[in-house]
């Protein structure tokens, strides 16, 4: 099974609201990454937090971490249109090595 | 564009034939992941090399196998091909080769098995 689960699978929101994704894994990790794909298209890295970081911003994205609760949150503020896109969060396997990735969060901005 | 370079962008095959798929990391890139991605399976991570070794193994199988050669591109050799070997396959490149850190995607190989 997956180390990261995204939830929701989707979501759908309007231009300017704020859409929030959240991530669960299972094991310790030394970070967890965020990144976006366009359908069909290559993954591009959003933000990487370390196991030691509570917070992390990048412009209109907000990443937070919670090791206790094995769980990390993405939010995008004032979403646009071109956010549309699918989400993941991946995180590093045992040992540190291998980079695992959940099955993702599809968002779709509506203009 | 990401500076990772992959060809064949698009490869359509039979069951039972081989095929290898190309990856020119980024610049300045050691380490070179490849991934498949399918539409019930995700993004699966398949295995990693660094500077011409093979570094972590993900789920690989058997009939798949990669190298990564002097000049740091690497190759994903796909034999005895099955239908549910149909996916996009990825190659990422990284500068270091140790814990996870961000990889530079590339474009993908769309690989169709009939």
């Amino acid at each position: 099974s997956q180390q990261g689960e995204e939830d929701p699978q989707a979501l759908s929101i309007q231009e300017g609201e704020n859409a929030t994704m959240n991530c669960s894994y299972k094991t310790s990790i030394n970070n967890l990454q965020w990144y976006r794909q366009n359908s069909g298209r290559g993954l591009v890295h959003l933000i990487l937090i370390r196991s030691n970081e509570r917070e992390k911003h990048s412009g209109r994205l907000r990443v937070t971490l919670d090791t206790s609760k094995k769980s990390s949150s993405l939010l995008i503020t004032a979403s646009r249109a071109a956010d549309t896109a699918s989400y993941f969060c991946a995180t590093d396997g045992p040992g540190g090595f291998k980079t695992i990735f959940g099955a993702g969060t599809r968002l779709f901005v509506k203009a | 564009d990401s500076g990772v370079t992959q060809t064949p962008k698009h490869l359509i095959t039979a069951t039972g034939q081989r095929v290898t798929l190309r990856c020119s990391p980024r610049s300045g890139d050691l380490s070179v992941y490849w991934y498949q991605q399918s539409l019930d399976q995700g993004l699966q991570f398949l295995i990693q090399y660094y500077n011409g070794e093979e570094r972590a193994k993900g789920n690989i199988l058997e009939r798949f196998s990669a190298q990564q050669f002097p000049d740091l591109h690497s190759e994903l050799n796909l034999s005895s091909l099955e239908l549910g070997d149909s996916a996009l396959y990825f190659c990422a490149s990284s500068v270091e080769g140790g814990k996870a850190n961000e990889q530079f995607f590339g474009p993908g190989t769309r690989l169709t098995v009939l």
